[in-house]
């Protein structure tokens, strides 16, 4: 079993749509959790990190943390053409500097 | 804040020859980098992990041979491909982690390598 399970998508959704991204992982160890877009060709951008459960917000973005149900989400309101990436979850344990990547999902906003 | 800059973008090298991938974190100092893999439509492939001033820690897999990664300072860390072949050809990106407390990772813009 992988430490961290994405689905890769594709995900093709209309501009304005709410998108809904999620990872779930195995290892209960894990305490800090980020999401990454990735442009076609370009470096991982960090996009939200939390070392806690319950939800983060940051503008249209939400980060949900459910650490009883191993479960990540990366909600994005209101969907621009912008957004089409890939995302990528991402998490690790306190000790060590192994981090932990999702597959990644491929987005899609339709305008 | 949190800028980590890769040197070259692209580059094209022929077969038996080596590259020099610099990775810089311009606005803190680095003191774990990470050196990765991308090959098309995938995820990222772990292959080192550096820490300033000591030898790296390679992933099960990759020849520490092939890839020379040296970690000088807490600003800079360079990955060498040695004797490239075509199967190197991939899209190489470094991240680093260097902010007190903390365990994000910010990743630089990537490389592309293509050996001809």
């Amino acid at each position: 079993q992988k430490e961290v399970e994405q689905d890769p998508g594709p995900l093709s959704v209309p501009e304005g749509a709410i998108v809904s991204l999620n990872c779930t992982y195995s290892n209960s160890a894990f305490q800090y959790f980020m999401w990454y877009r990735q442009y076609s060709r370009k470096g991982p951008e960090l996009l939200m990190y939390t070392y806690s459960s319950g939800n983060k917000e940051d503008g249209r973005f939400t980060a949900q943390v459910d650490k009883s149900s191993k479960y990540i989400s990366l909600f994005i309101r209101d969907s621009q053409p912008s957004d089409s990436a890939t995302y990528l979850c991402a998490m690790g344990a306190y000790t060590g500097n192994q981090f932990y990547f999702g597959t990644g999902t491929s987005l899609t906003v339709i305008p | 804040g949190a800028v980590v800059s890769q040197h070259p973008s692209w580059v094209i090298c022929k077969s038996g020859t080596s590259v020099k991938i610099e990775c810089r974190s311009l606005d803190f100092q680095a003191t774990t980098m990470f050196w990765y893999r991308q090959f098309p439509k995938q995820s990222l492939m772990l292959m080192a992990t550096s820490n300033e001033g000591s030898k790296a820690t390679y992933e099960q897999g990759v020849e520490k041979d092939k890839f020379l990664i040296n970690h000088a300072s807490l600003t800079l860390s360079t990955l060498t491909v040695t004797s490239a072949h075509p199967e190197d050809s991939s899209f190489y990106i470094c991240s680093a982690i260097g902010l007190a407390d903390s365990y994000e990772q910010y990743f630089g813009p990537g490389t592309r390598l293509t050996v001809t």
